[in-house]
Order: structure tokens, then C-alpha cells, then sequence
């Protein structure tokens, strides 16, 4: 099955600094990678996905590119918030035939300094 | 809109007692799954449907189960508890939007944490 790796484990910025976490996937059938926050004691929320027909995709502060060629993706954090500090989870998903399984990555905990 | 509903939330249970994690959700997706998540582990995908009456394995399926009799609901059973389940357990939900490649957005429970003595 699918096989993604995910660094750093941990990530340490100063507030106002940009973070990038990297993803690297297996299988060259996966077409969908998000990208989940999870904060203490809390669900996994979605903060961008990008698919395989797309190289880049940008929202506000965060942005995510995939290069399939060499089967990486990353996200991007600018200008960083106190408030972005989370463990952070990429995945990589075959979708098929109605199945949406995720295959995820070991999280990145994330601690912007003020 | 309630979305994905787990109950319980915290359960405790002794090695070999059997128990249910319930999981419904209102947004009449399809796709519904279970995962674990455990410390430096990320999330693992143990039982998932497609729709009601299909269901299939996971990663890591042995010592649960799970059926479909619904498009809502999709409880998680544990057959005969183990230390090795203890765990967080979210059960997810997704659709699947029109164009493009890949499927919709994975929606999460609030998550049960399981402990077994």
C-alpha cells in the first residue's frame, strides 16, 4: 500500500517566520494529498488539499505544491501566528471507485514563538 | 447540521470485554471510515464503506469489526479488548465533488479515546 513519510517531526519559528513541512508518497496512483490541522485534544480539520492535476495551490498564509515527478508535496506557512502552532498532517489518497482512504503522514508539531 | 457524531467519548474497558464505538453522521455521505491514532503514529485507517451493506478493511483491521446497515451511521465493535487498542479512535466521513481528480474533503468526528487495563 501507500507509503508516506513526513518532516520534521517537530518545527520551532519565530513569530512572523515561515515554516515549510515535507511530505513524500510512494504509490504514483495517488491523485489527492491534504493537508490536516490538529490542535490539542482535538478532530484533524482540513486547511488545503491540492490534487494531482494541480501543481500549486495557495490560500491566504498557507500554500502546498506537488511535484509528481519526484512524488513530494509541502506546505508552506508565511507570516506565522501564535494561533498556527499545531501538530500538522499531510496524507496521500488513491481514490477510487467511491473510497476516499487516506494513508497519513507521522505529523509535524509545530510551536511558533511570539 | 450535527455532521460526524461519535459516542462515547472516553470509554474504559478491562482486557476481553467487548464494546461498540457508535459513528453517524447527516451530510448522507457515501464514503465513511474508522481510524487510530496513536502517539509518533499518525492516523491508520482500520475498517471503511462505501456506501450502505460494503464495507472493507484497512490497514489495520484485526480485532474489529464494522457493518453498514445505513448510509448514516457505521459503528466500530471491538470483539475482545486488548492493551494493544488503546488508542484515540475518529471515525470520518467524505464526498466525493464532481471534476478533477481525488475525492472531497475527509470530515472528523470529535474523536473516542479508548483505554484498556
Amino acid at each position: 500500500g501507500e507509503n508516506v513519510e513526513q518532516h520534521p517531526s517537530t518545527l520551532s519559528v519565530q513569530e512572523g517566520d515561515s515554516a515549510v513541512i515535507k511530505c513524500t508518497y510512494s504509490d504514483s496512483a495517488s491523485n489527492y494529498f491534504p493537508w490536516y490541522k490538529q490542535e490539542l485534544g482535538k478532530r484533524p480539520q482540513l486547511i488545503i488539499d491540492i490534487r494531482s492535476n494541480v501543481g500549486e495551490k495557495k490560500d491566504q498564509r498557507i500554500a502546498v505544491t506537488l511535484n509528481k515527478t519526484a512524488k513530494h508535496f509541502s506546505l508552506h506557512i508565511t507570516e506565522t501566528q501564535p494561533e498556527d502552532s499545531a501538530v500538522y498532517f499531510c496524507a496521500a489518497s488513491i481514490s477510487q471507485t467511491g473510497a476516499n482512504n487516506l494513508f497519513f503522514g507521522t505529523g509535524t508539531r509545530l510551536t511558533v514563538i511570539p | 447540521n450535527a455532521g460526524v457524531t461519535q459516542t462515547p467519548k472516553f470509554q474504559v474497558l478491562k482486557t476481553g470485554q467487548s464494546m461498540t464505538l457508535q459513528c453517524a453522521q447527516d451530510m448522507n455521505h457515501e464514503y465513511m471510515s474508522w481510524y487510530r491514532q496513536d502517539p509518533g503514529m499518525g492516523l491508520r485507517l482500520i475498517h471503511y464503506s462505501v456506501g450502505a451493506g460494503i464495507t472493507d478493511q484497512g490497514e489495520v483491521p484485526n480485532g474489529y469489526n464494522v457493518s453498514r446497515s445505513t448510509t448514516e451511521d457505521f459503528p466500530l465493535r471491538l470483539l475482545s479488548a486488548a492493551p494493544s487498542q488503546t488508542s484515540v479512535y475518529f471515525c470520518a466521513s467524505s464526498y466525493f465533488p464532481s471534476g478533477g481528480p481525488g475525492a472531497g474533503e475527509l470530515f472528523f468526528g470529535e474523536g473516542s479515546r479508548l483505554t484498556v487495563l
